[in-house]
């Protein structure tokens, strides 16, 4: 049971560039949440899932975009990388709205 | 969503109890109390959660006020491995009771 797992745990992007993080859970979750950590600062909700097909807007959606097309896995897409995205990015899920959220260890993204 | 405030920053004597404390005068009726707590470069972890009654578990234990606007997590002997950022946060009843982060307090734990 691996719990939440992200990858790649670190990245470095030219500005203008794009990705997917990647976090899939071998739990059958159905919430999963995506967010981010500046330094220093709490975390801030960027996109959840409900479940398969459903995908909803966080605190800071700006410049991202997810999809669920699956219970396992809920990937976050950066289309054009830029400089403000430079965060550490934590993928979380929980089994529903009663319980506790499990988080993966986070990706480190820089965008230079 | 209800406000939480926390102090930035506590220390603790290694193996005496530290009292976390946080306020939430907003909270409403069905607001649940989560505690998470952030090891260094880790991703969050669960410590505790309550509503009205006060909670123990194997990691630590959750005293609320009777008027449900502020709570403390204690630690009941602090270790080296429980310093961390401390988050208490208040969970809704509606959407996806989503988490909402605040800048939690940073536990140094003095040998």
């Amino acid at each position: 049971n691996a719990g939440v797992t992200q990858t790649p745990k670190f990245r470095i992007l030219k500005i203008g560039q794009s990705m997917t993080l990647q976090c899939t859970q071998d739990m059958n979750h159905n919430y999963m949440y995506w967010y981010r950590q500046d330094p220093g600062m709490g975390l801030k909700l960027i996109y959840y899932s409900v479940g398969a097909g459903i995908t909803d807007k966080g605190e800071v959606p700006n410049g991202y975009n997810v999809s669920r097309s699956t219970t396992e896995d809920f990937p976050l897409r950066l289309e054009l990388a830029a400089p403000s995205q430079t965060s550490v990015y934590f993928c979380a899920s929980k089994t529903n709205r009663d319980t506790e959220a499990f988080f993966g260890q986070g990706t480190r993204l820089t965008v230079v | 969503d209800a406000k939480t405030t926390q102090p930035n920053s506590m220390e603790s004597n290694e193996e005496e109890p530290v009292h976390l404390p946080c306020n939430h005068s907003t909270i409403s009726g069905t607001d649940y109390i989560h505690w998470y707590r952030q090891l260094p470069s880790q991703g969050p972890e669960y410590v505790i959660h309550g509503l009205t009654s006060n909670v123990n578990n194997r990691m630590a234990s959750l005293a609320i006020a009777e008027d449900r606007k502020s709570s403390t997590l204690i630690l009941h002997r602090a270790t080296l491995r429980d310093a961390a950022v401390y988050y208490c946060i208040l969970r809704g009843q509606t959407g996806a009771n989503n988490l909402f982060f605040g800048t939690g307090t940073r536990l140094t734990v003095i040998p």
